[in-house]
């Protein structure tokens, strides 16, 4: 089955400054890949998806590219605001197939 | 829409013990599976289903059962507890038509002293 592996496991950045989380996954016929947002003794929320047939989509402050040739996709969210605080967790999966989570991304927002 | 209700939110449980964990959507999605979480750490696996009928094992299936008698349906099952099974679960569906978008449930805290 795919494996997904995020970094960094924890992010401090200063309220303003941008934050990059990075993934990759190990199977070429992944071709969805989402972003999940959680925050203390919530449940994920989607907050940005990409496809394969797209290299890069942007919603407000929040971006996401994907590299299928290096099998790796990344979330950029720029002028951070404390309430950016939360985990992020990156997911991929396959058609027809689960859905498979990497590790999760503590983000914190220095105000 | 209610989305995806699980049901309870918090239970504690003795070794040894079983229960099932509800789970229910109301967007006719046909993929249904259940996910846990513990401290610190991802989200992995369990069970999941691609239609009633059907179900199958994730990455981490040991101890736990589920069935799937309806589309709307997906109960847990934890045959006998385990400390090892204390963890956050999460119920999610999602649907082709949606563009396999997973939604999830609010999450059910288990302990098992």
């Amino acid at each position: 089955g795919e494996n997904v592996e995020q970094h960094p496991s924890t992010l401090s950045v200063q309220e303003g400054d941008s934050a990059v989380i990075k993934c990759t996954y190990s199977d070429s016929a992944s071709n969805y890949f989402p972003w999940y947002k959680q925050e203390l003794g919530k449940r994920p929320q989607l907050i940005i998806d990409i496809r394969s047939n797209v290299g890069e989509k942007k919603d407000q402050r929040i971006a996401v590219t994907l590299n299928k040739t290096a099998k790796h996709f990344s979330l950029h969210i720029t002028e951070t605001q404390p309430e950016d605080s939360a985990v992020y967790f990156c997911a991929a999966s396959i058609p027809g197939d689960d859905m498979r989570f990497g590790a999760g991304t503590r983000l914190t927002v220095k105000p | 829409n209610a989305g995806v209700t699980q049901t309870p939110k918090f239970q504690v449980l003795k070794t040894g013990q079983s229960m099932t964990l509800q789970c229910a959507q109301d967007m006719n999605h046909e993929y249904m599976s259940w996910y846990r979480q513990d401290p610190g750490m991802g989200l992995r696996l369990i069970h999941y289903s691609v239609g009633a009928g059907i179900t199958d094992q994730g990455e981490v299936p040991n101890g736990y059962n589920v069935s799937r008698s309806t589309t709307e349906d997906f109960p847990l099952r934890l045959l006998s507890a385990a400390p090892s099974q204390t963890s956050v679960y999460f119920c999610a569906s999602s649907s082709k038509i949606s563009g396999n978008t997973i939604y999830f449930g609010e999450g059910s805290w288990l302990t098992v002293v």
